[in-house]
């Protein structure tokens, strides 16, 4: 079966540093890649994506890096927040699933942000 | 923007009991989704429809019924509730493509003792 996997169950950084959260993946076909932040007692939000024919994309103080050749993925957050406090969940699907647009999750990295 | 709305938010049910939890998408969403997460735990795929009159079973499905007679709407049933199904349940929705970001809903938290 699918297999997506987080390096670090939890992670604390310091308000003003920069926070990286990283995810394996196995299935090679997986050509699509979301990062979700959730808060507690909240839903999944969508934080940024990025598709296989990508290395990295950049969004407002986030930033995702895509290593197919490892099959890793990672989540860069630029000067933590304390608001940025959440668990973060990466998730990945393949076009060639014949089961509809099914997403694989993480177990998800908790991140604590020390003021 | 309502976007993905699931009801109830809390619930406590008692073994053998049974209920529906009800999810509506004003996106015109053609895929839908049911997730439960346990606690520290990723989520795992319930049942999916791929539109209306469309179902069909994901990673965990026993114990569980969905139905989808709308586009809009997709509620979960669960029979003969049981201790395992203590859990939040995250209702979901999509485009009808590979490659598109699925949307959640705010989930629902059900206790069965």
């Amino acid at each position: 079966g699918e297999s997506v996997g987080l390096h670090l169950p939890t992670l604390s950084v310091q308000e003003g540093d920069n926070s990286i959260i990283n995810c394996a993946y196995s299935n090679s076909a997986s050509d699509y890649f979301i990062w979700y932040k959730q808060e507690s007692g909240k839903g999944p939000q969508f934080i940024i994506d990025i598709r296989s024919n990508m290395d990295k994309r950049q969004g407002q103080r986030v930033t995702v890096l895509l290593n197919k050749t490892v099959k890793h993925l990672s989540l860069q957050i630029a000067a933590t927040q304390p608001g940025d406090s959440a668990v973060y969940f990466c998730a990945e699907n393949s076009k060639f699933t014949n089961t509809g647009n099914q997403f694989y999750f993480g177990t998800g990295t908790s991140l604590t942000v020390i003021p | 923007n309502a976007g993905v709305t699931q009801t109830p938010k809390f619930r406590i049910l008692k073994i053998g009991q049974s209920m529906t939890l009800q999810c509506a998408q004003d996106m015109n969403h053609n895929y839908m989704y049911w997730y439960r997460q346990d606690p520290g735990m990723g989520l795992k795929l319930i049942y999916y429809s791929v539109g209306a009159g469309i179902t069909d079973k994901g990673e965990v499905p026993n114990g569980y019924n969905v139905s989808r007679s709308t586009t809009e709407d997709f509620p979960l049933r669960l029979e003969l509730a049981a201790p395992s199904q203590t859990s939040v349940y995250f209702c979901a929705s999509s485009w009808p493509a590979a490659g598109h970001t699925i949307y959640f809903g705010e989930g629902s938290w059900l206790t069965v003792v």
